[in-house]
């Protein structure tokens, strides 16, 4: 158990609807990663945030946005879904300490757009 | 733009033989990390090298940054049935932006 926690673990829904996740980072962890990992993909990275604020931007289409609020937990909002946007969303935390920086990855939730 | 890739995409091993999976980037980074995700689970840290030419081992993995800090290697040696997953680099750019490795996934027959 990594101390990440997503909700909910598996989310059916259909095209054109809007969706968010959930990711609680561990305690005391500032950053908060989203990832998209599709069927037998490698991890595709979405967004990161620190302390609240957007600090780096990876591929997320302009149909996701995410935030970050002032407990430190943060959502992934994805709207008029497609069929493609199907996959495995992973949020991870980490605690920066300079340099070096760990993430923990959460077990992620799966989307399925029918 | 910027890739980290990693090759190869697929290795199969049988158990007891050496495994190696190449992580090369295309711009400098800060540093490297690696983790490994068992099929179904989510990816697991295994280790981070921000040192140029830093060598860190755990038990049967050897991690290696390059000089040019461009790319990075993970072996295992005597591979076994345990080692199945998919490993994959990462890094941050001197941007701060994150990157991932496109993995390399492997299979131990027994």
């Amino acid at each position: 158990d990594s101390g990440v926690t997503q909700t909910p673990k598996h989310l059916i829904t259909a095209t054109g609807q809007r969706v968010t996740l959930r990711c609680s980072p561990r305690s005391g962890d500032l950053s908060v990663y989203w990832y998209q990992q599709s069927l037998d993909q490698g991890l595709q990275f979405l967004i990161q945030y620190y302390n609240g604020e957007e600090r780096a931007k990876g591929n997320i289409l302009e149909r996701f946005s995410a935030q970050q609020f002032p407990d430190l937990h943060s959502e992934l909002n994805l709207s008029s879904l497609e069929l493609g946007d199907s996959a495995l969303y992973f949020c991870a935390s980490s605690v920066e300490q300079g340099l070096r920086e760990t993430q923990y990855f959460g077990p992620g939730t799966r989307l399925l757009v029918l | 733009g910027q890739q980290v890739m990693q090759i190869p995409q697929y290795q199969h091993v049988q158990e007891g033989e050496d495994f190696t999976t190449y992580c090369n980037s295309s711009t400098t980074l800060s540093n490297i990390q690696w983790y490994k995700q068992r099929p179904g689970g989510h990816p697991v840290f295994l280790i981070q090298l921000v040192k140029s030419g830093e060598v860190k081992k755990q038990k049967r993995l050897t991690f290696q940054f390059g000089e040019a800090k461009k790319n990075s290697s993970l072996h295992i040696t005597a591979t076994q049935t345990t080692d199945v997953g998919t490993y994959f680099c990462a890094g941050h750019d001197y941007f701060n932006k994150f990157y991932f490795g496109s993995g390399t996934k492997l299979n131990v027959k027994p």
